[in-house]
């Protein structure tokens, strides 16, 4: 069946750095786009970023360009979130979620990661 | 401040309806697709409704949406308890280059 797993998660102190990954089975992983979203507890749902479905295309939610890093394995069928420079407010749970193209619904979400950035 | 704006929350007694709005701008709803999403507690989010009023297979016709301009609105018939759950819409944003959500409406059935 069609499977997103994180993982990768954990708590890490301000400033450090966080590489999270997103593990898919069950469908073409090469032909999706493919989507970070984040939910701080209690709170709403964050978009991060977006990778097209060769890598080609990237784009970032504003409160996360420059310090975090979309990318992708196809011959591994990963999807990773490299973080850098984590901040107390980067606190939250880490969803990856399919999409047919950068611009369409996201129809798959996997079950999430938590990241604590805390000293 | 989310780009989408939602009610906080809505509520209604079991068997009834239930009407959520979301409301957006040029660049996101009223030029692209609105996606519904339910998060039952301790879940992860859930596809629920996409692209003018089509559901994925298993969700039932109880859950439709339609649009006008720059808002949305999804609409619950025949509610059941088992509805209970924080309620997202989100569409792409052409000038942003990204998805957009909603705060998030959470349904409580009585």
């Amino acid at each position: 069946q069609v499977q997103l797993v994180e993982s990768g998660g954990g708590v890490v102190q301000p400033g450090r750095s966080l590489r999270l990954s997103c593990a898919a089975s069950g469908f073409t992983f090469s032909s999706y786009a493919m989507h970070w979203v984040r939910q701080a507890p209690g709170k709403g749902l964050e978009w991060v970023a977006v990778i097209s479905y060769d890598g080609s295309n990237k784009d970032y939610a504003d409160s996360v360009k420059g310090r975090f890093t979309i990318s992708r394995d196809n011959s591994k069928n990963t999807l990773y979130l490299q973080m850098n420079s984590l901040r107390a407010e980067d606190t939250a749970m880490y969803y990856c979620a399919r999409a047919q193209t950068e611009t369409t619904r996201l129809d798959v979400w996997g079950k999430g990661t938590t990241v604590t950035v805390s000293s | 401040q989310s780009v989408l704006t939602q009610p906080p929350s809505v509520s209604a007694a079991p068997g009834q309806k239930v009407t959520i709005s979301c409301s957006g701008s040029s660049s996101n709803i009223g030029n692209n697709y609105v996606s519904w999403y339910q998060q039952l507690p301790g879940t992860a989010p859930k596809l629920l409704i996409y692209d003018n009023n089509k559901r994925p297979s298993g969700i039932p016709d109880r859950f439709s949406d339609s649009k006008s301009g720059t808002s949305a609105t999804l609409g619950i018939t025949g509610l059941q308890t088992g509805d209970e759950a924080d309620y997202y819409c989100g569409a792409w944003d052409s000038s942003l280059s990204g998805v957009v959500f909603g705060g998030g409406t959470r349904l409580t059935v009585l």
